[in-house]
C-alpha cells in the first residue's frame, strides 16, 4: 500500500496570512506514461463531505479560488493557501490515486489564529 | 449534474451485516468510464477508502475489508449497493459514496452527503 503522511496535524493561521500544508507518499506517484502526479486535494467543512480541491497534483477544480495552489514533485507535495480567508477553515486531506488500494492522508485542520 | 444519495440504518447491531445503497442521478450507473466507491470515515478521524464498482460490475476492494466486503451494482434502480458483514465497533463511521471516472483517474468527485452508521447493541 502507499501510505501518505500529512503534516502538520493542524495549524493556525491569520487571516490574510499564508497557510502551508505538506504530503509525502511513500513511493511515487508519478504515472510515466502520462507524466502526471497521480494526487489529489481535498477540503472538508464541518458535517459536509470532502469536495474535490486540486488534481494532478496541482490542477484546481473549476470553483477553486486561485489562492490555493499545489505543487509538489517525486514523493513530497504541498498545498498553499496564499491568503487565508475566513472560508478556508476546514480540514484538508491529500490522496493518492495511482494505485489500488487508494489512500489518503491523515488530514490538516486549518484554522484561524 | 451527477448527484449521489446513500441511504440506510443509522444503527447497526455487533455482528450483524450493513446494508447500504448509493443511488446515483444524471448518469448510468453502467455508463461507460465509471467507477463507483464506497469511503468511510469514522468520527473525528480520517477517510479509508472501502472500495469500488466499475461500471461494468467488476470490483476492486480495500484488502483490509476484503475478507466481509461485497459490493455491487443494480441497474434497475440506479444504484450501487455495499454490505459489510461481521460488524464491530470499529466500523462505525460515517459512510460516503463517491464517483470516479477513468479519464480523470481515482479521485472522488462529486461525494454523496454521507450517512452515519453506529455499531451498537
Amino acid at each position: 500500500d502507499i501510505v501518505m503522511t500529512q503534516s502538520p496535524d493542524s495549524l493556525a493561521v491569520s487571516l490574510g496570512e499564508r497557510a502551508t500544508i505538506n504530503c509525502k507518499s511513500s513511493q511515487s506517484v508519478l504515472h510515466s506514461s502520462s507524466n502526471r502526479y497521480y494526487l489529489a486535494w481535498y477540503q472538508q467543512k464541518p458535517g459536509q463531505p470532502p469536495k474535490l480541491l486540486i488534481s494532478w497534483a496541482s490542477t484546481r477544480e473549476s470553483w477553486v479560488p486561485d489562492r490555493f495552489s499545489g505543487s509538489g514533485s517525486g514523493t513530497d507535495f504541498t498545498l498553499t493557501i496564499s491568503s487565508l480567508q475566513a472560508e478556508d477553515v476546514a480540514v484538508y486531506y491529500c490522496q493518492q490515486y495511482y494505485s489500488p488500494p487508494l489512500t489518503f492522508g491523515g488530514g490538516t485542520k486549518v484554522e484561524i489564529k | 449534474q451527477v448527484q449521489l444519495q446513500e441511504s440506510g440504518p443509522g444503527l447497526v447491531k455487533p455482528s450483524q451485516t450493513l446494508s447500504l445503497t448509493c443511488a446515483v442521478s444524471s448518469v448510468s450507473v453502467s455508463s461507460g468510464g465509471n467507477y463507483w466507491s464506497w469511503i468511510r470515515q469514522p468520527p473525528g478521524e480520517g477517510l479509508e477508502w472501502i472500495g469500488y464498482i466499475l461500471y461494468s460490475g467488476s470490483t476492486n476492494y480495500n484488502p483490509s475489508l476484503k475478507s466481509r466486503l461485497t459490493i455491487s451494482l443494480d441497474t434497475s434502480q440506479n444504484q450501487f449497493s455495499l454490505k459489510l458483514s461481521s460488524l464491530t465497533a470499529a466500523d462505525t463511521a460515517v459512510y460516503y459514496c463517491a464517483r470516479s471516472t477513468s479519464v480523470g483517474g481515482w479521485k472522488f468527485d462529486p461525494w454523496g452527503q454521507g450517512t452515519l452508521v453506529t455499531v451498537s447493541s
